[in-house]
């Protein structure tokens, strides 16, 4: 089955801290991507970062970071210096690039990060 | 401005009453999607199209109908058999050439039956 699986409900971190939010994921399909979205109060999904199975490299974009660790099947965002304005649910998703292809995403239930002052 | 349009952002309906939420996009994009989000949950997919005239049952397509006559538009019906309807919907586009590597969501429609 395919499954994604965020164990974090909610999470604090300090401003100009570091945080890491946990994904784990399910596939036996050896193609697929990872991706992580922002999900602020207004309910509008933000694309955070993307991760593909055959990615030699982790993925960065700018302060987001992607800890790729295939053998544990985990997907861990890395957020550095917390800012304010990174107060919001996280998800990550999964996408399984096998035949009949989609495209659909599978989601985790998400994380609620919130960034003390 | 090129994007992904949901109208209404709210809707209210009474209960027994099928409702149409409006999803337009001039990204050019081949596929698009329904998801419905409810609180604190993740997203779970409803209906999907990939192409004019073509969709496809999502997870949850029970008591929802979608059309795609235009590339434009994929519009979602809630009927009154749905027995859950209050809810957070989002549509989403994806192109289908190239590395594709993210689907654009549009701000959502919060849907809430009286």
């Amino acid at each position: 089955a395919q499954k994604i699986t965020q164990t974090q409900p909610g999470m604090f971190v300090q401003e100009k801290e570091a945080v890491t939010l946990d994904c784990t994921y399910d596939t036996s399909d050896p193609s697929y991507g990872l991706f992580w979205y922002k999900q602020p109060s207004s309910g509008e999904m933000i694309f955070l970062i993307y991760q593909g199975s055959y990615d030699q490299q982790n993925a960065t974009e700018g302060r987001y970071s992607l800890n790729f660790q295939k053998a544990r099947k985990s997907a861990n965002l890395v957020i550095s210096a917390s800012q304010l304005g990174d107060s919001a649910m996280y998800f990550c998703a999964m996408r399984v690039h096998g035949s009949g292809n989609t495209g659909k995403l599978i989601f985790g239930q998400g994380t609620t990060l919130q960034v003390k002052p | 401005d090129g994007g992904i349009t949901q109208s209404p952002k709210y809707l209210f309906r009474k209960e027994g009453q099928n409702v149409t939420l409006s999803c337009e996009q001039n990204l050019n994009h081949d596929a698009m999607y329904w998801y419905r989000q409810d609180p604190g949950q993740g997203l779970r997919l409803i209906y999907y199209s990939q192409i004019v005239n073509d969709f496809q049952k999502g997870d949850i397509a029970e008591g929802y109908s979608v059309s795609r006559e235009k590339k434009e538009s994929f519009p979602l019906t809630v009927t009154s058999a749905q027995k859950n309807p209050t809810a957070f919907y989002l549509c989403a586009t994806q192109r289908t050439s190239g590395r594709a590597v993210e689907q654009f969501f549009g701000p959502g429609t919060r849907l809430t039956v009286l």
